[in-house]
């Protein structure tokens, strides 16, 4: 099993719909959580960080499922800039990944493109 | 504040020859990540670094090597470039739990 697993898309929706993200995560040990985003031929950027109780930051709410080891973003009245890549992000504890990447692992992103 | 630092942005490189790619940030940040991206792909992790002198392999490590003698530096060596390492290559630092910040990249191309 995939250490971050993403639905690659891409997910095409009208502008002002609403788009929901998934992601699942494989390590219970992780500590931490983010959904980054990603524009063409750019760097990731931290788009927001997902906390057990739920957080939100306008447009965009993110959600945490530590039993079920899953999170989720959720962005409402999607906008034309709101086309990117999201890349789901766990921050592991050292030594809990097998010789992986202790620290960030990336899942490999969903594209979003909105339609106008 | 600089934060990541990378450098070159841009390379083209003949095969079988051999650059570093250099990464610096100015934030005392313990861990530092090389990350490759192909097109259309996600990021797949090279090597990392949980501090100065400690560094580990990642997923896709076959080709690279680094060093980590400071905080500040971590630089990411190609022996012998293929065309399979045509590729955008990012370093990233991790202070702890909190957010990643990354460079702007180096987009290499092997011919």
């Amino acid at each position: 099993r995939k250490e971050v697993e993403q639905d690659p898309g891409p997910f095409n929706v009208p502008e002002g719909a609403t788009v929901a993200f998934n992601c699942t995560y494989s390590n219970s040990a992780s500590q931490s959580f983010f959904w980054y985003r990603q524009d063409c031929r750019k760097e990731p950027k931290l788009l927001m960080s997902v906390y057990s109780s739920g957080n939100e930051d306008g447009r965009f709410t993110a959600q945490l499922n530590r039993a079920s080891q899953y999170i989720s973003l959720l962005i409402r009245d999607s906008k034309l800039s709101d086309s990117a890549t999201y890349l789901c992000v766990v921050n592991n504890l050292l030594g809990t990944t097998g010789g992986g990447a202790d620290g960030l692992t990336f899942g490999k992103g969903t594209h979003l493109i909105i339609q106008p | 504040n600089a934060g990541v630092t990378q450098t070159p942005k841009f390379r083209i490189l003949k095969i079988g020859q051999s650059m570093t790619l250099q990464c610096a940030q100015d934030m005392n940040h313990n861990y530092m990540y090389w990350y490759r991206q192909d097109p259309g792909m996600g990021l797949k992790l090279i090597y990392y670094s949980v501090g100065a002198g400690i560094t580990d392999k990642g997923e896709v490590p076959n080709g690279y090597n680094v060093s980590r003698s400071t905080t500040e530096y971590f630089p990411l060596r190609l022996e012998l470039a293929a065309p399979s390492q045509t590729s955008v290559y990012f370093c990233a630092t991790l202070a702890g739990g909190a957010e990643a910040f990354f460079g702007q990249g180096t987009r290499l191309t092997v011919v």
